[in-house]
């Protein structure tokens, strides 16, 4: 079956920092892989996508890019604020439908 | 706005009661989905569904039962059967079943017993 991994956390990161989340994935084809966010108390709001190989997934000046030799979609952002402080949650969806399979999240803690 | 609304945010449960939790979106999606988030995990797929009138099991859907009467509209209801059901309920919905549509999540429910 489907399976991805995140790295465990929490992760603490003064601002402005770099950040990386590995994420890690086993699927058969070539699935979708997706980075969702979640703030406190609150649900899961798409950060970024990445469709095929090679691909590379952006927003709010996180990237990540689908890299299927290494089957890796890792998380990075160049400066943190305080503002990224949540749980970061990678997922893929694979050919036979649109079933989201979910890594068990990783926190990051960013301080001032 | 288009969005998924879920209400309540917050439910209390009683030893015995079923609860229903309620899930309405806007976004013209044909799929809905709800998951169940267990303290510092991942989210776990209890039911879906494709089109109105139809819905199928996911991961964990013992104790859980769900209706698509409407477009708009996917209600969960957390049966007495459920013995473990303090969770957070998130509800999804997508355009349709293909792999490249996310996933549009509402802000949740949590529910816990009495």
């Amino acid at each position: 079956g489907n399976s991805v991994t995140q790295m465990e956390g929490p992760v603490t990161l003064s601002e402005e920092a770099f950040l990386t989340i590995n994420c890690t994935y086993t699927a058969t084809g070539y699935p979708s892989l997706f980075w969702y966010v979640q703030y406190p108390g609150e649900g899961l709001q798409l950060l970024l996508k990445a469709t095929k190989a090679d691909d590379k997934g952006s927003n709010k000046g996180f990237e990540a890019t689908y890299r299927k030799e290494t089957t890796s979609f890792h998380l990075e952002k160049g400066s943190v604020q305080v503002s990224d402080s949540a749980v970061y949650f990678c997922a893929l969806s694979d050919n036979a439908g649109n079933m989201l399979t979910f890594g068990g999240g990783t926190r990051l803690m960013v301080k001032p | 706005d288009g969005g998924i609304t879920q209400s309540p945010k917050y439910l209390f449960r009683k030893e015995g009661q079923n609860v229903t939790l309620s899930c309405e979106q806007n976004l013209n999606h044909d799929a809905m989905y709800w998951y169940r988030q267990d303290p510092g995990q991942g989210l776990r797929l209890i039911y879906y569904s494709q089109i109105v009138n139809d819905f199928q099991k996911g991961d964990i859907a013992e104790g859980y039962s769900v209706s698509r009467e409407k477009k708009e509209s996917f209600p969960l209801t957390v049966t007495s059967a459920q013995k473990n059901p303090t969770a957070f309920y998130l509800c999804a919905s997508s355009m349709r079943v293909i792999s490249n549509q996310p996933q549009h999540f509402g802000d949740g429910t949590r529910l816990s017993i009495l």
